[in-house]
């Protein structure tokens, strides 16, 4: 079983539309972080949490430490959303270690 | 501020051959990681340097190797290349870890 499990692996929505990832793991951590990876491969750090919500512009993250839990929000989705989300959580000694990803489809 | 930089951008060597992969962290930033992305696979901790030393290494065999130089940039080499070696390998840099990560690029490698 993997420490960090993400769901769904895939998602496809529509212009406008809600989005949410969810994000589990099984082991106590230090810190979770959702990751942007465009195709190209490029990767957008998005939030670093270690507690409670952010939000940036159209997205939100939350995070509930005693569930081992964590969502990534996309409000108002838009084409341009379309990417692979990656959770990543921080473990011992700064490593991260990352879902497996959802890959988001946004059709206009 | 200049981000993480990663060169080559694309890397094609053939099997048996050695490759070497450049990150430069970003300025003030001590810790590099090195991750491998694997096609159709997640990502997977590959290194870790601070202040000049390996701090971690992740479950991969001795021919990935690496080092820190004292401005802080890193080498990734890859001895004795093997097809599986394809992938895109990401470095990324941190303060102390403590705080967030910043990615570069990546080097795309592909063994023929």
């Amino acid at each position: 079983k993997n420490e960090v499990e993400q769901s769904p692996q895939n998602l496809t929505a529509q212009e406008g539309e809600f989005i949410t990832i969810n994000c589990s793991y099984s082991v106590g951590i230090s810190a979770l972080h959702w990751l942007q990876q465009h195709p190209g491969g490029g990767i957008v750090s998005l939030f670093m949490l270690s507690s409670g919500k952010k939000k940036h512009g159209r997205l939100i993250a939350t995070i509930n430490i005693q569930e081992k839990h964590s969502s990534l929000h996309i409000t108002a989705s838009h084409p341009r959303d379309s990417a692979v989300y990656i959770c990543a959580v921080k473990l011992s000694g700064s490593r991260l270690t990352f879902g497996e990803g959802t890959q988001l489809t946004v059709n206009p | 501020e200049a981000g993480v930089t990663q060169s080559p951008t694309h890397l094609i060597k053939t099997r048996g051959q050695q490759a070497t992969l450049r990150c430069s962290p970003i300025s003030g930033h001590t810790s590099v990681y090195w991750y491998q992305q694997a096609l159709g696979l997640g990502l997977q901790f590959l290194l870790w340097y601070d202040e000049g030393e390996e701090r971690n290494r992740g479950n991969f065999p001795p021919r990935f190797s690496g080092r820190q130089f004292p401005n802080y940039s890193s080498e990734l080499n890859v001895n004795a290349l093997e097809l599986e070696d394809s992938a895109l390998y990401l470095c990324a840099s941190s303060q102390d870890g403590s705080y967030g990560y910043t990615f570069g690029s990546g080097t795309r490698l592909t063994v023929v």
